[in-house]
């Protein structure tokens, strides 16, 4: 299997530029998730899918920042226009989240979009 | 505010060297704690999970522990190898909150020859 796959692995944009980051989740999993990861810490939740619906958008920036997930599948992950201080990796993970089995709700995570802003 | 605190940020052992990460948290009510290993460049992966009635669980040479009456956690790395240089990750998920995990700021291992 696959995993969860991102792209770009990285990118390199000027300030005021857009960017857009793709993740295709691990088949099967109801549950995606965008982090944004800076240098030395742990990943920041910008938004969390459950199927098609976002449940839980209360982190992401909504003036610049945008996402969406097709048919319950594939997710964009979009900054327009970016900023010197969005320079992070942008983590993408999956999960099937079922109540009262916490085993099966455990995060798999992509390798990660790293954008650097000049 | 649920939080979770990991320490050390940072640590430097010999390879063969055992060691230990400590993890705090605040989540309530709790439900599982996971910890994560995130090696440069990719992203995290699950080490192990624990509910509330498990005080210890091993994968390998890590074992991870956990005082739910204190809200305490650590992972030991045992006979540690080079391979282990990575960042570890502790998150905790409350029980009644949908999805929501809370993650610490991971500690950065770094194992030397």
């Amino acid at each position: 299997e696959a995993g969860v796959v991102q792209s770009p692995r990285y990118k390199i944009i000027e300030k005021k530029q857009p960017v857009a980051f793709w993740c295709n989740p691990i088949s099967g999993h109801n549950t995606l998730y965008w982090y944004r990861q800076n240098l030395g810490q742990g990943p920041e939740l910008l938004i969390r899918y459950e199927n098609e619906e976002a449940v839980d958008d209360s982190q992401l920036p909504k003036d610049r920042f945008s996402a969406e997930r097709l048919k319950g599948v594939d997710s964009t992950l979009k900054i327009q226009p970016a900023e010197l201080g969005d320079s992070a990796v942008y983590l993408c993970a999956s999960s099937f989240f079922g109540v009262g089995s916490p085993g099966a709700n455990v995060l798999t995570f992509g390798a990660g979009s790293r954008l650097t802003v000049l | 505010k649920n939080q979770v605190e990991q320490s050390p940020q940072s640590l430097i052992i010999l390879e063969g060297k055992n060691c230990t990460l400590q993890c705090n948290y605040t989540v309530s009510p709790f439900s599982n704690l996971r910890w994560y290993k995130q090696d440069t460049g990719r992203g995290p992966v699950s080490l192990t999970i624990m509910t509330f009635s498990e005080n210890t669980k091993s994968n390998g040479r890590y074992t991870a522990t956990l005082d739910a009456d204190t809200k305490q956690s650590s992972l030991h790395i045992t006979a540690s190898q080079l391979s282990d240089s990575a960042s570890y990750i502790c998150v905790v998920s409350a029980v009644n909150a949908g999805n929501m995990l809370t993650f610490g700021g991971g500690t950065r291992l770094m194992v030397k020859p």
